[in-house]
């Protein structure tokens, strides 16, 4: 069974930092490309960035580009997100999600709250 | 960027009703649209790709259509259980970025 488990959610400050992980098991993660998926308090999704099978492609959403970075280790079959210069806009659930085909995201976690408040 | 547009924003309807979602691209994305449905608290889940394809495990109920820029979402005998929130999702490749239209929050009348 796919399983996709976010974690490293919690309550910055705005400026501050956090790292996501995304801990995948059920499937060869190695040969997947993977994504985060973001969702501000009821509001719609938002992708967020994209990460190819061997981290050679790597993309960000403009609203984050320069300050998220993405990354995996395949040995460790997880994936991360490192939130630096973090503002209160970015507050929102972050999912990660496995992408298959033309763009689609077959699986996702269940998600992880990042809170930027002071 | 290639921009996203749904309707209606939320309906609501009978049990057994035929609900029907529009998603429409600001340009054309041949049939790289993708459609969701997210129940509160819960993380969303595939039932549609590639405009018309059914996600395996999906009941037949759900259905889409359409490719260039409008597309169609359809359930064809609403069900209890499918009080949700319901939203497209597009990919461009040049450079690759996905988006997903604004939603469509479907309630039971």
């Amino acid at each position: 069974e796919v399983q996709l488990v976010e974690s490293g959610g919690g309550l910055v400050k705005p400026g501050g930092s956090l790292r996501l992980s995304c801990a995948a098991s059920g499937f060869t993660f190695s040969s997947y490309s993977m994504n985060w998926v973001r969702q501000a308090p009821g509001k719609g999704l938002e992708w967020v960035s994209s990460i190819s099978s061997s981290s050679s492609y790597i993309y960000y959403a403009d609203s984050v580009k320069g300050r998220f970075t993405i990354s995996r280790d395949n040995a460790k079959n997880s994936l991360y997100l490192q939130m630096n210069s973090l503002r209160a806009e970015d507050t929102a659930v972050y999912y990660c999600a496995r992408r298959l085909g033309q763009g689609r995201f077959d699986y996702w976690g269940q998600g992880t709250l990042v809170t930027v408040s002071s | 960027d290639i921009q996203m547009t749904q309707s209606p924003s939320s309906l609501s309807a009978s049990v057994g009703d035929r609900v029907t979602i529009t998603c429409q691209a600001s340009q054309d994305i041949s049939n790289y649209l993708n459609w969701y449905q997210q129940k509160p608290g819960k993380a969303p889940k595939l039932l549609i790709y590639d405009a018309s394809n059914l996600e395996t495990g999906v009941p037949s109920r759900f259905s889409g259509s359409g490719s260039g820029t409008d597309f169609t979402f359809t359930i064809s005998s609403l069900q209890p259980e499918d009080i949700a929130t319901y939203y497209c999702q597009q990919y461009d490749n040049l450079p690759p970025a996905f988006t997903f239209g604004p939603g469509t929050k479907v309630d039971i009348k």
